[in-house]
């Protein structure tokens, strides 16, 4: 069965560094998403990607943050200089359709925990 | 700000029990409600996604109800089994640009053999 995944598993990065966590979706599926989620915390939506472009953002989702998907193939989400509160497990997901996309499930990846020192 | 919610935070229970948890969600303008089951270290795996006041679905041993007029979904497992335990996600979205999703807490379910 198709599976969005992610690399890497785990990043480990010094405050103040730039980071790139990178998904590879399902090859058919035209909507694509980022969330995290804090430890303790709810999953919370960033940023949703479609058409080449941004569709919606969260206020998380800051100019720190963004978001390209440069071969057709892969997605990624890049924070440009971490800070400590950025630890968290990143997911990717993606999901089929367009007027259909309420109805459809989004399928998630195993998640980026990202931790920053 | 939208707030969903899950009731119970954890459950325990012996194999062969039958359970249910509660997924509370603002009603208004809601467009769909989806639930998960989430193992530790792997991708929350979708169960079912729910539109309709009335819906019922079924997946196996799991079944799940929606209720949108007072802003509720019901998730049943029926002879709870060890590899059930899990934890279980609801999450609703509210049309807009994109399907984002607003996810509850979880309920973390532990059968015992």
């Amino acid at each position: 069965e198709p599976e969005v995944t992610q690399t890497p598993s785990h990043q480990v990065t010094q405050m103040g560094q730039e980071v790139i966590l990178r998904c590879v979706p399902i090859s058919n599926h035209l909507y694509f998403y980022w969330y995290r989620q804090i430890l303790g915390q709810k999953v919370e939506f960033l940023v949703s990607f479609y058409n080449n472009e941004i569709s919606e953002k969260s206020e998380i989702f800051d100019d720190q943050f963004s978001v390209e998907r440069p071969d057709g193939s892969n997605f990624t989400l890049k924070i440009r200089s971490t800070k400590l509160e950025d630890s968290a497990m990143y997911f990717c997901a993606s999901s089929e359709g367009v007027v259909t996309r309420f109805e459809q499930p989004q399928h998630f990846g195993d998640g980026t925990r990202l931790s920053i020192l | 700000i939208l707030n969903v919610e899950q009731s119970p935070q954890s459950l325990h229970v012996q194999e062969g029990d039958s359970t249910n948890f509660t997924c509370s969600f603002p009603s208004s303008n809601f467009y769909a409600l989806h639930w998960y089951r989430w193992e530790t270290a792997k991708s929350p795996e979708a169960l079912f996604v729910m539109t309709l006041n009335g819906d019922e679905k079924k997946k196996g041993r799991i079944s799940a109800t929606l209720n949108t007029k007072e802003g509720y979904s019901y998730l049943y497992i029926k002879g709870s089994q060890p590899e059930d335990s899990a934890t279980y996600l609801c999450a609703s979205s509210y049309g807009g640009a994109t399907n984002k999703l607003i996810f509850g807490t979880g309920t973390l379910l532990a059968v015992q053999p």
